[in-house]
């Protein structure tokens, strides 16, 4: 069994200023890990992506997160917020072993105050 | 490539009406998913296929719904029957392989049963 808890349902930042956003997950495999964004009326976009390789991922717009695994934790972060980030942010668990089912959190919406 | 194309964008339709959606992946894909997102929530999975074969569906995807692959490249997804609470964006996605790289989304089709 697999699930993702994202222990902020919304986060307000300044522009400018560094983003966080949370992820939790819980995994029966060595699993992989994914960051979407959706902006309002557009598809899911890959942010990036964790497969067991370095544990340190930098993605696409300045995103980056970091796999913990004593943690169990996958966390997204952005040094300085810039208004076009202001979207839906959900972080994604895969077991990672054939069927690459995913099984999304429930989303942070990320707010950007100019 | 154009990515992954849904067809329609927007649907209404009244209750106990039968409504079918199509999916158009990227041409190379051989592994095509079904997800559906209601509002304030995170995707939750379907059905998949690779191929043309359907491989896994959700306990979410009651008698009324119905998803084929038949040549292997779109998908229609019907549900007869309409429900108000089958009302949700409904998300194609495909991906190569064992998709631990990520999924290409579509844009989804909202569904407005009314």
């Amino acid at each position: 069994a697999q699930s993702v808890t994202q222990l902020d349902s919304h986060v307000s930042v300044s522009e400018g200023t560094p983003v966080l956003l949370r992820c939790n997950y819980s995994s029966s495999y060595s699993p992989s890990l994914f960051w979407y964004v959706q902006h309002p009326n557009k598809g899911l976009q890959l942010l990036l992506k964790y497969t067991s390789a370095a544990t340190l991922v930098k993605g696409i717009n300045g995103f980056e997160a970091e796999f913990k695994k004593s943690e169990t934790s996958f966390h997204l972060t952005k040094p300085s917020a810039h208004m076009s980030d202001a979207a839906e942010y959900f972080c994604v668990v895969s077991p990672n072993f054939g069927n690459e089912k995913l099984t999304f959190g429930t989303g942070t919406r990320l707010t950007i105050i100019p | 490539d154009t990515g992954v194309s849904q067809d329609p964008r927007h649907k209404i339709t009244k209750r106990g009406q039968n409504v079918t959606f199509r999916c158009d992946p990227i041409s190379e894909h051989n592994r095509l998913y079904w997800y559906r997102q209601t509002l304030g929530q995170g995707p939750e999975f379907l059905t998949y296929f690779q191929n043309e074969a359907q491989l896994e569906k959700s306990r979410l995807l009651s008698d009324r719904f119905s998803a084929e692959r038949p040549k292997g490249s779109f998908s229609t997804l019907e549900i007869q029957r309409t429900e108000q609470g089958d009302s949700a964006m409904y998300l194609c996605a495909s991906s190569y392989g064992t998709g631990g790289e990520g999924y290409t989304f579509g844009s989804g089709t909202r569904l407005t049963v009314v």
